[in-house]
């Protein structure tokens, strides 16, 4: 069954850095073009960031463009997103999510995991 | 700066049909926006209902339908059940950036 598991998430300090993992199983990964969505706490879900099946084209929210950046190792099944220079806007429960069927079309998602900023 | 909007919330009695919507700043929503649309329940991940206007997942329930309503992007959910109360959001592509309504709070009473 296809899985996606979130991890990475923490507590850190406004200014900082943070990467998240996503890690994929029960479908072939290096096929599929995969999102970040962000949720800040009891607000709606946020489009973070796209990235190709492949790595090759990458699209990313407003909000955190120049700041964060997806990537991806299909040799290891992983989806990652580099969150630079945070602020306080950025806490939320980060999902990844896979692509299927079309450009909008995100079939499964992970549990989530947590980034809260504070000083 | 894209904005999407939807029904802030909406009522509905069992067994009742509701229709939720999804507009876009841009102009009218078409199939090339490829709208989908995702329930989440309290302490959950979203899931999936549709995706491409009206394509439907093989775990969403066929009394739930999606369309293209007067420029924008419908939801219906038909025989209401008390586990449809839930938030509804929709999300449409615009040409490599996606973007996500606000959501709908569904509520069964």
């Amino acid at each position: 069954q296809v899985q996606l598991v979130e991890s990475g998430g923490g507590v850190v300090q406004p200014g900082r850095s943070l990467r998240l993992s996503c890690t994929a199983s029960g479908f072939t990964f290096s096929s599929y073009a995969m999102h970040w969505v962000r949720q800040a706490p009891g607000k709606g879900l946020e489009w973070v960031a796209v990235i190709s099946y492949d790595g090759s084209k990458k699209d990313y929210a407003e909000p955190v463009k120049g700041r964060f950046i997806i990537s991806r190792d299909n040799s290891k099944n992983t989806l990652y997103l580099q969150l630079d220079r945070l602020t306080n806007d950025d806490t939320a429960e980060y999902y990844c999510a896979r692509e299927s069927g079309s450009p909008a079309g995100l079939d499964y998602w992970g549990q989530g995991t947590r980034v809260t900023l504070s000083s | 700066q894209t904005v999407v909007t939807q029904e802030a919330s909406l009522t509905v009695s069992p067994g009742g049909t509701v229709t939720l919507t999804c507009a876009s700043s841009t102009g009218a929503v078409t199939r090339n926006h490829y709208p989908s649309w995702f329930q989440q329940k309290p302490g959950q991940s979203p899931r999936a209902l549709i995706y491409s206007t009206v394509n439907r997942y093989s775990w969403t329930p066929a009394r739930v339908s999606g369309s293209l309503l007067g420029g924008k992007a419908a939801l219906t959910l038909s025989d209401v059940q008390p586990e449809d109360e839930a938030e509804y959001y929709c999300l449409l592509f615009y040409s490599g950036a996606r973007v996500f309504g606000p959501g709908t709070q569904v509520t069964v009473l």
